[in-house]
């Protein structure tokens, strides 16, 4: 299994809603991340997971909350968000550090009402 | 801090025909590595071509290489025989040193491949 699984593909959620994005990978990856990609823009790193521990927070909200709960799990939780937090948020995983590259779900496609 | 630069918002290229997308980066770090991603209206970012900074060949897959100039610090992608599939938004990447764990994407290049 050489690919990472992002669910739900599209999302639509109102401001005052709480919904959770998954993502899963069974490579033995051992670092996961979340990006946050406008349109025609390159992704903005959210999270670092590495081995299952947050390693870089890079200032996000705290309406994003992720989650790890096992080295093939990665969950970002969503509450009380803004219009312009509408995105395609990206999931990634990698061996133990970036330098081999990433592999990249497919991604969600988020819209805030 | 890593900066990754891509001077070429668009590009387009005739099919079978040979493209050439241009990347400079600047770092302080001896120590790293180097990406093409590669990603079509689909959304899904591909890994293209990776190339590590240590060595002096220049990585190749396919149809697709590298012109790497550790002095000058440029890493340019060149597709050969373009595809009509091979139309997307690519990012030139870089990783390592104090970086760890992050992926510094350039602004991305729009190809359109034309039939």
């Amino acid at each position: 299994d050489t690919e990472v699984t992002q669910t739900p593909k599209h999302l639509v959620m109102g401001m005052t809603n709480k919904k959770s994005l998954k993502c899963e990978q069974h490579m033995g990856h051992r670092a996961m991340y979340w990006y946050k990609q406008k349109a025609k823009k390159p992704p903005e790193l959210m999270f670092v997971y590495s081995y299952e521990k947050l390693s870089i927070n890079e200032s996000v909200p705290s309406r994003f909350s992720p989650e790890c709960p096992n080295s093939s799990l990665l969950n970002l939780h969503l509450h009380a968000l803004q219009p312009e937090d509408s995105a395609l948020y990206l999931c990634a995983s990698s061996q133990w550090e970036a330098n081999y590259g990433y592999t990249f779900g497919s991604g969600t496609r988020l819209t805030v009402v | 801090a890593q900066t990754v630069t891509q001077s070429q918002p668009e590009m387009s290229v005739q099919e079978a025909e040979t493209v050439t997308l241009s990347c400079t980066y600047d770092t302080s770090e001896n120590n790293y590595y180097l990406f093409w991603y590669k990603q079509p209206p689909s959304r899904q970012m591909i890994l293209v071509i990776r190339q590590e900074a240590y060595k002096q060949q220049n990585a190749t897959e396919n149809r697709f290489s590298v012109n790497f100039q550790k002095a000058a610090k440029s890493f340019s992608l060149k597709i050969s025989d373009s595809q009509l599939g091979d139309t997307a938004m690519y990012f030139c990447a870089f990783a390592g040193g104090t970086s760890y764990g992050k992926l510094t994407f350039g602004q991305g290049t729009i190809l359109t491949v034309h039939p």
